[in-house]
This record gives structure tokens, sequence and C-alpha cells, in this order.
């Protein structure tokens, strides 16, 4: 069975500051995938990146930046200078390899609450 | 551009009644999926489809039904609402072969 924990259920920052929003997961796939989506309060679900579980190389994108550690199985996800737009729902997915009746099923986290302040 | 639709953004039920929710796609996706989103519980996946007239259940299907009679169209039903199927509704939609889900807007439904 796959999971996927999102241990901090609320983060509050002040403008400027950075934050890391940590993402566990558990699977026995050797080949799976890892998500970030932001859910804004509009409350569509915008997707942020996609780690296949071969490339543990760090990717950074403007202010955001993610971490993959296959040893610690994280997938943690770090907001520099943060600003008050970053305020959202964040998720971590996972997803194992394509085929057989996987369909392209994701495992979600409970999510982490982020609220910037000005 | 990337287009998931969902009919109704706020929906207020009596017990009992029966609900349908809709989502469209407009991206020719063969996957879709329906989940409940519940604060502290995440995302969960109650069906999901695969092709035309075709659905597997997810994790919490007890209560629910689906239809996809079109490809761009899939329907969730509460056959007979209660008040624990209070939440937010969230339609997505993949690409075979495709992990990224695209999302809808999002339906939040109230059982009074």
């Amino acid at each position: 069975a796959q999971k996927v924990t999102q241990a901090q259920t609320e983060i509050s920052v002040v403008e400027k500051e950075d934050v890391t929003l940590d993402c566990v997961y558990e699977t026995r796939d050797t080949t799976y995938y890892l998500f970030w989506y932001k859910q804004p309060p509009s409350g569509e679900l915008v997707f942020l990146i996609r780690r296949n579980s071969f490339d543990e190389q760090n990717e950074i994108s403007g202010r955001y930046s993610w971490n993959f550690q296959k040893s610690t199985s994280s997938f943690n996800f770090t907001i520099t200078a943060s600003q008050v737009v970053d305020s959202a729902v964040y998720f971590c997915a996972l997803g194992g390899k394509m085929g057989g009746t996987s369909y392209g099923k994701l495992t979600f986290g409970q999510g982490t609450i982020l609220t910037v302040h000005p | 551009d990337v287009k998931v639709t969902q009919s109704s953004r706020y929906l207020v039920k009596r017990t009992g009644e029966k609900v349908f929710l809709e989502c469209v796609q407009d991206m020719d996706h063969e996957n879709m999926f329906w989940y409940r989103q519940d604060p502290g519980l995440g995302l969960r996946l109650i069906y999901f489809s695969y092709d035309v007239k075709m659905k597997e259940k997810g994790d919490i299907p007890e209560g629910y039904s689906v239809s996809r009679e079109k490809k761009e169209r899939f329907s969730l039903i509460l056959e007979s609402a209660s008040t624990n199927q209070t939440s937010m509704y969230l339609c997505a939609s993949s690409p075979s072969g495709k992990r990224e889900q695209f999302f809808g807007p999002g339906t939040r439904l109230t059982v009074l």
C-alpha cells in the first residue's frame, strides 16, 4: 500500500521568510512519481512539480525548490522569500508505476495549510 | 489550455435527495477521477474511470456511484445524500500513460 504523510498541518510565517513543507512517503514500488500541488483559496489544485524516483536531482524554479531524498523517503518543498500569494493548501502526492490497473491513480497527503502574513 | 469544469461551485441538498455532480474536461483525457476533500484527511479517491463506460472503485466508494457515458464527462451520483457526505468534491483528469492530474475548481456540497 502507498502512503503519504505531511506532518505539518498548518504553518504560519511572515512575508519574506523561507518555509519548508515536509513530505514523507511509503511505497513498495521501485519506480514511482512524486508530486506537489497547490490549492489556493479559489479551490482548484494547481500542479507544481513531478519528480521520478530514478531522478534524485534537486530542482529549483524561481522561489520554489524541491529536495528529493530516496534514502529518507522524503520530498520536501521550500519556498524562499515567501509572499502573501503563497498562502494556500499544499499537497504532496505519490503515484506508482504506470500500467496494469493503476490508471494513473495518485495517493495524496493530508495537506499543509500555509499562511503568509504581510 | 487544460480545462476541467464542474457543474456547481456550491450546492445545498437535503438528506435523502439524489445528487448529481457533473465534471467535464476538454482535453480528450482517458482517465477521470472523483475525490472528496475533508480537513485533516487530504484528498480521498471515491471512483475513477479509465475509459467510456468503465469505472473502478477508489478508497471510499460507499454511498456513491458514477457514470461515464461520454469521454469528456464523468458524473458522481449520491443516491441518497446523507449529512456525512457534506464535503468538497474535486474532479480530475489525466491522459493515458501520464500521472499528472488536472483538477476542476471543486464543488462544496452541504447536506442538511
